[in-house]
């Protein structure tokens, strides 16, 4: 039972650029979730998807965008990149039956440097 | 808006000892309160979880973490210390709807031989 991928592993940029990461959710799951984690704190909910639409936001610039695909995949992209967007970005996918009760499982991350 | 708070940042016991990491929430609704731990340079794995059935729940690795509703509370004990659990490890509650996870600010453990 393949879990939650993530691609690339590692990655960097320069400020202004503009970055895609992507995520596989672990089989079976429907919703995808995205976080930011930056150095020594805990992740910081972006945004989640379902059935392809964008279902909540947290507290994030329309800089950072996404899309989920019909297979679920997802991907996160941040434009016009600062240095504060250095982070392990990292994926959940979960199961949209089960809320209320589901458990987002989480994939290894991507870890974006910003120069 | 639902919160938690870690409180303590760094917790050090020794190979054998038990493991308390402390944690309270605050939630406008009944929560659902989850511990996982990140190993250095790994994602996020999962614990356990709470999610209104047996207030004390049984993890993976010897874990396990008690609800209590009266203190707002959801600690992490372990009765004996391995080396391995030597991790970050954060407490965190869902928010209602479509279960975003918000996340305490984390505790690092710390093993000692």
């Amino acid at each position: 039972d393949a879990g939650v991928t993530q691609s690339p592993t590692h990655l960097i940029k320069t400020r202004g650029q503009q970055v895609t990461l992507r995520c596989s959710p672990k089989s079976g799951h429907d919703t995808v979730s995205w976080y930011q984690q930056a150095l020594g704190q805990g992740p910081q909910f972006i945004f989640q998807y379902y059935e392809e639409e964008e279902r909540q936001r947290g507290n994030f610039p329309d800089r950072f965008s996404g899309h989920q695909f019909p297979n679920y995949s997802s991907e996160l992209n941040v434009n016009a990149l600062l240095l504060g967007d250095s982070a392990l970005y990292l994926c959940a996918s979960s199961l949209a039956i089960d809320r209320g009760q589901e458990t987002q499982y989480f994939g290894p991350g991507t870890r974006l440097l910003v120069l | 808006a639902q919160s938690v708070t870690q409180l303590d940042s760094h917790v050090s016991v020794s190979e054998g000892t038990p493991v308390l990491l402390r944690c309270n929430y605050s939630s406008s609704y009944s929560p659902s309160l989850f511990w996982y731990v990140q190993h250095p340079n790994k994602g996020l794995q999962l614990l356990l979880k709470y999610t209104s059935a047996a207030t004390l729940v049984k993890g993976i690795n010897g874990f396990e973490a008690e609800f209590k509703k009266s203190e707002t509370s959801f600690h992490l004990t372990k009765p004996s210390a391995h080396m391995s659990d030597a991790a970050e490890y954060f407490c965190v509650v869902s928010d209602t709807g479509f279960q975003k996870l918000v996340f305490g600010t984390g505790t690092r453990l710390l093993v000692s031989p």
